[in-house]
């Protein structure tokens, strides 16, 4: 069964720093991975998607990488500004029925 | 294009009633998936469906059951309702990319209170 862990479960930054969220998962069988946002009350909002076939993929001031090998993937947060609080998904997809959530981790920009 | 639409946006619900859940997507997926998000905890997957007429059991289907008459519908119905199936409820569809993956798109969610 494919778990997957996000770590840190909550991280708080001063406006302007750079940061990396992470998200391990233990069956390297995926087709794709895919980071989302989402805001306090509401759905999930897809950022970055990764296929098993790519390394990274970037928008914007994000940038997402996916290391199969070692069940890895990192979602780089360039300049972080406050309207970028909420809490980020990462999820594994290796099929029909086959998609895994991680807890998500909360991310708090101070000004 | 409204994407994925969900009803009702938020129900109360007494110990033992039952309650149909709707969704609908204009996008012609065939997957469509039901997820439960309990506070602080990532989704956890009940139902899914990867076509009209066929549906299958996730992680979590216990209390649940759903249909899919056509393309657009995926109702989740729950039946005798308990205090442990409160939660948010997300409704998505995914596109299928080339090479297998998916990409999914959710709906703005039903939040449940059983009491």
């Amino acid at each position: 069964k494919q778990e997957v862990t996000q770590i840190p479960a909550a991280l708080s930054v001063p406006e302007g720093e750079n940061l990396v969220l992470n998200c391990s998962f233990t069956d390297s069988a995926i087709y794709n991975l895919q980071w989302f946002r989402q805001d306090p009350g509401k759905g999930l909002t897809s950022l970055l998607l990764i296929q098993s076939s790519q390394r990274e993929q970037t928008s914007g001031r994000l940038n997402a990488s996916l290391d199969k090998s070692s069940g890895r993937s990192t979602l780089y947060i360039a300049a972080s500004q406050p309207g970028d609080s909420a809490t980020y998904l990462c999820a594994s997809f290796g099929g029909a029925g086959k998609s895994t959530f991680g807890d998500g981790t909360t991310l708090t920009v101070k000004p | 294009n409204a994407g994925v639409t969900q009803t009702p946006k938020f129900r109360i619900l007494k110990i033992g009633q039952s309650m149909t859940l709707q969704c609908a997507q204009d996008m012609n997926h065939n997957y469509m998936y039901w997820y439960r998000q309990d506070p602080g905890m990532g989704l956890k997957l009940i139902y899914y469906s990867v076509g009209a007429g066929i549906t299958d059991k996730g992680e979590v289907p216990n209390g649940y059951n759903v249909s899919r008459s056509t393309t657009e519908d995926f109702p989740l119905r729950l039946e005798l309702a308990a205090p442990s199936q409160t939660s948010v409820y997300f409704c998505a569809s995914s596109g299928i990319l080339a090479g297998g993956g998916e990409t999914q798109y959710f709906g703005p969610g039903t939040r449940l209170l059983v009491l």
